[in-house]
């Protein structure tokens, strides 16, 4: 069964640093990988994927994540973190094959500080 | 990607009633699913919304409890019956729209008195 870990429910960073959210997941087979975030009364929203090819994968709003199948994780990263950037993010994992269930992680909610 | 909405936004309601979610997609898609996001929690998928057949549910979720409805490939419903204060959410509709993707519904916050 497919899996989700993100091991920090919340992550602080000053406005203009760099930020990284972490996840790792376990899927027999290969994954496929998404983020989405949340922010206040909305649904969630579709960062961005990773389904093959290219390990560092980029997305909306200028956020990127790097797949790394040794070490099982699909870190979320943004050189320069926005204040408008505070939400919860969702680390979401579903196996290449079968239909589309995708199991989530718990969340992490970023806040940024100005 | 798609436009999905969902009425209600939010409702709150009395222990015992009903509801029942709508979720309207601007183009046809072949996969729909509910999801429940439980207050503080993850994303629980309840159950495959099938046009033209019965859903497919998830381990602990029932149709008895939650009934669903895929008429057409452009909107279905969720029915939270005989609720109880447990079953305070939000409740997400989703769609997929290729095999890679999926997209979600601005939820429905329901509360439970």
């Amino acid at each position: 069964a497919q899996s989700v870990a993100q091991p920090e429910d919340q992550v602080n960073v000053a406005e203009g640093n760099p930020l990284t959210v972490k996840c790792t997941y376990s899927v027999s087979g290969n994954p496929y990988l998404f983020w989405y975030v949340q922010y206040p009364n909305r649904g969630l929203q579709f960062l961005l994927k990773y389904i093959t090819g290219d390990n560092l994968v980029k997305g909306s709003y200028g956020f990127e994540a790097e797949f790394n199948k040794s070490q099982t994780s699909f870190h979320l990263k943004k050189p320069s973190a926005l204040v408008s950037d505070s939400a919860l993010y969702f680390c979401a994992v579903r196996r290449d094959t079968g239909f589309q269930k995708l199991v989530f992680g718990t969340g992490t909610r970023l806040l940024v500080s100005p | 990607s798609a436009v999905i909405s969902q009425k209600p936004s939010r409702d709150i309601c009395q222990r015992g009633t009903s509801l029942t979610i709508q979720c309207q997609v601007d183009s046809q898609v072949t996969m729909m699913f509910w999801y429940r996001q439980q207050p503080g929690q993850s994303l629980t998928l309840i159950a495959t919304a099938n046009q033209g057949s019965e859903a497919t549910y998830e381990s602990g979720f029932v149709i008895d409890k939650f009934p669903i409805s895929r008429p057409n490939l452009t909107f279905s419903t969720l029915t939270v019956s005989n609720m109880s204060p447990e079953d305070s959410s939000i409740y997400l509709c989703s769609v997929g729209t290729s095999r890679y993707e999926q997209f979600f519904g601005p939820g429905t916050r329901l509360t439970v008195l």
